[in-house]
């Protein structure tokens, strides 16, 4: 089934690490982001990339980085975590044809804890 | 700034029927999305918005005023299954997603 997974589905990891959570999709969309959810919070925009050489940053890009190695997979990094990072991370794609409201479709989340 | 409004927490009796308000205030708008997401899982697509008006999915609907910033989602004959978060978001003039933090469904039997 096409689909979008990503890994490490859990992670606790100590402030100061360099932490990689990976994203891959098989629904051929072109589209594809990264979002932080915290509790009682709206999901928040981290990154975003609409093709594998378009690289744009969210409202709280900051603390983070993001590699589109092909157009299937969406990586975010956390250069040196600290606490205030725990959170649920969520990876999403979505396609950019001319019809259609171009919904999002999320993988099953990545909970981080930073120590 | 842009903001999005919403409960935070409603409970229904099963078998009954419950509308979720959305209100919103944002730079530009594209359509208006409603999720569902399940304690730990992701969210999932529900409907989505753009011209004024109801739109009917089976047991859930929803409306949509860009002239009120307002929306709702409406969902018949509860189901125990629909105890979840709904989650309004509305595409802005950048074509991206703003997200409401999102309305705690409870059902009772």
């Amino acid at each position: 089934d096409a689909d979008v997974t990503q890994t490490p589905r859990n992670r606790i990891t100590k402030t100061g690490k360099r932490i990689m959570l990976e994203c891959s999709q098989t629904k051929g969309h072109d589209r594809m982001y990264w979002y932080r959810q915290d509790p009682g919070l709206g999901l928040q925009l981290i990154y975003y990339s609409f093709d594998v050489k378009d690289i744009n940053k969210g409202e709280i890009s900051d603390g983070y980085s993001v590699s589109r190695q092909a157009q299937a997979k969406f990586s975010l990094s956390l250069e040196s975590a600290i606490p205030n990072q725990t959170a649920l991370y969520f990876c999403a794609t979505s396609d950019s044809g001319l019809a259609g409201g171009h919904e999002q479709f999320f993988g099953p989340g990545t909970r981080l804890t930073v120590l | 700034g842009q903001n999005i409004d919403q409960p935070t927490e409603m409970t229904a009796t099963e078998g009954a029927i419950v509308q979720i308000n959305c209100t919103y205030q944002t730079s530009g708008f594209n359509g208006l999305f409603w999720y569902q997401q399940h304690a730990g899982e992701a969210p999932t697509f529900l409907s989505y918005n753009v011209l004024d008006g109801l739109e009917e999915k089976g047991r859930f609907s929803s409306f949509l005023s860009r002239s009120k910033g307002y929306s709702y989602l409406l969902l018949k004959e509860l189901q125990m299954k629909d105890s979840a978060s709904y989650l309004c978001a509305v595409r802005d003039s950048n074509y991206q997603l703003i997200w409401g933090a999102g309305t705690k469904l409870i059902i009772k039997p």
